[in-house]
């Protein structure tokens, strides 16, 4: 099973300010994904992390708000830019094989508070 | 529209007993139905994956079905402990290739009381 390493694991910032959110997993996988959990929610897809090209974002989310990199297989960060307090809420990353009926892991989450 | 819908919203009991959890879904076409436990301020954690032909699956107290006739599916805790106390959260994958987006329902928070 792959474990995934996030950082930081928690933050308090100032609205108007961004945070980076990193995420290393320990074996080369397919597919990376960035999740947002806000307070008593289940899981949103923010976008799909590509190795190399643009992330492929949801409906609702933007790459200007929401920019992300993936340099290479093992590797992603997600920023949350101009921030305010809506923002706070859990953010999570996933990583799984593009091969069927793999499991699909989660780094243990960043949770922001925007204040 | 593809969805998952989870009852109940919330369950409480007493720790020793089963409870059954349930998911609905509408998701096609379809490739496999996971559940995840999530502990309070941490991510998910796979219990079972379960696909098109496989009815049930169990993972130590932890049992899932599966109806892909009715696309429903339950899960099934036996002799709970304090630790099962989180969310539970059914998931659907959808059959769209390489396209991995998984379809999540709200989630059964269960809470285990001593």
């Amino acid at each position: 099973s792959a474990v995934i390493s996030q950082k930081p694991s928690r933050d308090i910032c100032q609205r108007g300010t961004s945070l980076t959110i990193q995420c290393q997993v320990d074996s080369q996988v397919t597919m990376m994904f960035w999740y947002r959990q806000q307070p008593g929610q289940s899981l949103t897809l923010i976008a799909t992390a590509n190795q190399g090209s643009e992330a492929t974002y949801e409906s609702g989310f933007v790459i200007d708000k929401f920019p992300i990199s993936r340099p290479n297989l093992t590797f992603s960060t997600l920023t949350v830019s101009n921030m305010s307090p809506e923002d706070s809420s859990i953010y999570l990353c996933s990583a799984l094989q593009a091969q069927r009926n793999t499991e699909a892991f989660f780094g243990q989450g960043t949770r922001l508070t925007v204040v | 529209k593809n969805q998952v819908e989870q009852s109940p919203q919330s369950l409480i009991i007493l720790e020793g007993k089963n409870c059954t959890l349930q998911c609905n879904y509408t998701v096609s076409p379809f490739s496999n139905l996971r559940w995840y436990k999530q502990d309070t301020g941490r991510g998910p954690v796979s219990l079972t994956i379960m696909t098109f032909s496989e009815n049930t699956k169990s993972n130590g107290r932890y049992t899932a079905t599966l109806d892909a006739d009715t696309k429903q599916s339950s899960l099934h805790i036996t002799a709970s402990q304090l630790s099962d106390s989180a969310s539970y959260i059914c998931v659907v994958s959808p059959n769209a290739g390489n396209n991995r987006k998984l379809i999540w329902g709200l989630g059964t928070s269960l809470a285990v009381n001593p």
